[in-house]
């Protein structure tokens, strides 16, 4: 059975405060690793796509790390915004090259 | 330009009947991917076209789900019979290829309810 985990579940923050969560994958057969960022009534919008180990991604405010090794990935926000609120998948390719597998996301909720 | 679109956004259906969903790709993509997200659960794999190949229907959950893509862009997503265990949001995603690593493309799903 293929498992990715996220962790936590969901997580309130203040704004300005700096966060992060994780995604925990089966690490044999790796391909890649994607991160989608998924706002209530929108479509996910694609975040980031890791392949290698140790690879380090950033867009504006948010980063991600991977460790294809231990099967980690680590996504980080610095200094939150409300318009951060959302849902943080994470997803898996494995074995075939197209197949996501999902974990169940991470509700993020700042507050003004 | 455009993105994928999905409709119809919300559908409310009775337990019995049969319904459809639909999904535009992105102009150009040739891979086509469904997908759904049921009460509490991650999103799941369902079905997989690309290009002319023979799709890969291995995530469908009974044969009562169905879907085509005709002429390589749009598709359509068949459910017959609709229980209330198939309320769920219907999400199509396309890409460029469906070589690794390559980003998938959502479109903003279907919400399905079944009463």
């Amino acid at each position: 059975i293929l498992n990715v985990e996220q962790s936590p579940q969901s997580l309130h923050v203040q704004e300005g405060d700096s966060t992060n969560f994780t995604c925990s994958f089966p690490s044999s057969n790796f391909y890649a690793l994607h991160w989608y960022r998924w706002e209530t009534a929108k479509s996910p919008e694609a975040l980031f796509v890791m392949t290698l180990n140790g690879d380090e991604k950033k867009k504006g405010r948010i980063s991600a790390t991977l460790n294809t090794k231990e099967g980690y990935s680590y996504l980080y926000i610095k200094g939150s915004q409300p318009e951060d609120s959302a849902t943080y998948l994470c997803a898996s390719e494995m074995d075939s090259s197209y197949k996501l597998i999902f974990g169940s996301g991470t509700r993020l909720l700042v507050r003004p | 330009g455009a993105g994928v679109s999905q409709s119809p956004s919300n559908k409310v259906t009775e337990k019995g009947k049969d319904v459809e969903l639909r999904c535009d790709p992105i102009s150009g993509h040739t891979a086509l991917y469904w997908y759904r997200q049921s009460l509490g659960q991650g999103l799941e794999f369902l079905i997989y076209f690309q290009g002319n190949s023979a799709p890969d229907k291995s995530g469908l959950p009974s044969d009562r789900f169905s879907a085509e893509r005709t002429g390589g862009s749009v598709s359509t997503l068949t459910i017959q019979r609709t229980q209330q265990e198939d309320s769920a949001v219907y999400l199509c995603a396309s890409s460029l290829s469906h070589m690794w690593s390559e980003t998938q493309y959502f479109g903003p799903g279907t919400r399905l309810l079944v009463l």
